[in-house]
């Protein structure tokens, strides 16, 4: 069984400075890793992906992640983050034999960016 | 990009009514959809796997029975809510399985009083 946990709930930072959100995973096989962003009443926008290849993964709005094996962490940076950053991120997990299918979920981390 | 909708988004009923929820893929096909639950300020709770023409399987602790998935097409897969209760009041979101990824719906507030 797979599970996921980001270490930090509630993340505070002010704006242009550098973030990084944490997260660990657990798996006996190997895995997909997922970001997602979620705005206030909103679904899911993927953020970005590590599914093989280099173990930094660029993703939109200026984030990266950086894939460990050895620590089994996917933690989120960003360089300078913006008040539009303001929201909960969820950090996802999904095994190969199932190719991409089922996700299991972070608890996610909410970062409130302030002025 | 892959757009899924949801519909409605926001709706209130009364207890011991029933509400169908609709996920659609609008530029795509899917033949698995997901079903979600979130409460405020917790994680997405996965309710069931949808695949279209085949029975749902709901994850443990889900009541097939209260919480009706049915995945006619392609696009559409449908959650109906049964004889809810103020206890399902929740965010529901759906997303769409394509190769290695999800996309997801923008999800459906229920308010049941």
């Amino acid at each position: 069984a797979q599970s996921v946990t980001q270490l930090d709930s509630q993340v505070p930072v002010f704006e242009e400075a550098p973030v990084e959100l944490r997260c660990n995973y657990s798996s006996s096989v190997s895995v997909y890793l997922f970001w997602y962003v979620q705005y206030p009443n909103q679904g899911l926008q993927l953020l970005l992906k590590y599914l093989s290849g280099s173990t930094l993964v660029k993703g939109i709005n200026g984030f990266e992640a950086e894939f460990n094996k050895s620590q089994t962490s996917f933690h989120l940076r960003k360089p300078s983050v913006h008040i539009s950053d303001t929201a909960e991120y969820f950090c996802a997990v999904s095994d190969l034999d199932n190719q991409g299918g089922k996700l299991i979920f972070g608890q996610g981390t909410e970062l409130s960016v302030k002025p | 990009g892959a757009v899924v909708s949801q519909h409605p988004s926001w709706v209130i009923c009364k207890s011991g009514t029933s509400v169908k929820i609709e996920c659609r893929s609008l530029d795509f096909q899917a033949t698995t959809m997901f079903w979600y639950r979130q409460f405020p300020k917790q994680s997405l709770m996965l309710m069931a796997t949808s695949n279209e023409g085949s029975k749902a399987t709901y994850e443990q602790g889900v009541e097939k029975d209260k919480f009706l998935i049915n995945h006619a097409s392609l696009t559409l897969s449908t959650l109906t809510v049964t004889s809810a209760h103020p206890e399902d009041s929740s965010f529901y979101i759906c997303s769409a399985r394509v190769p290695y990824e999800q996309y997801f719906g923008p999800g459906t507030r229920l308010t049941v009083t």
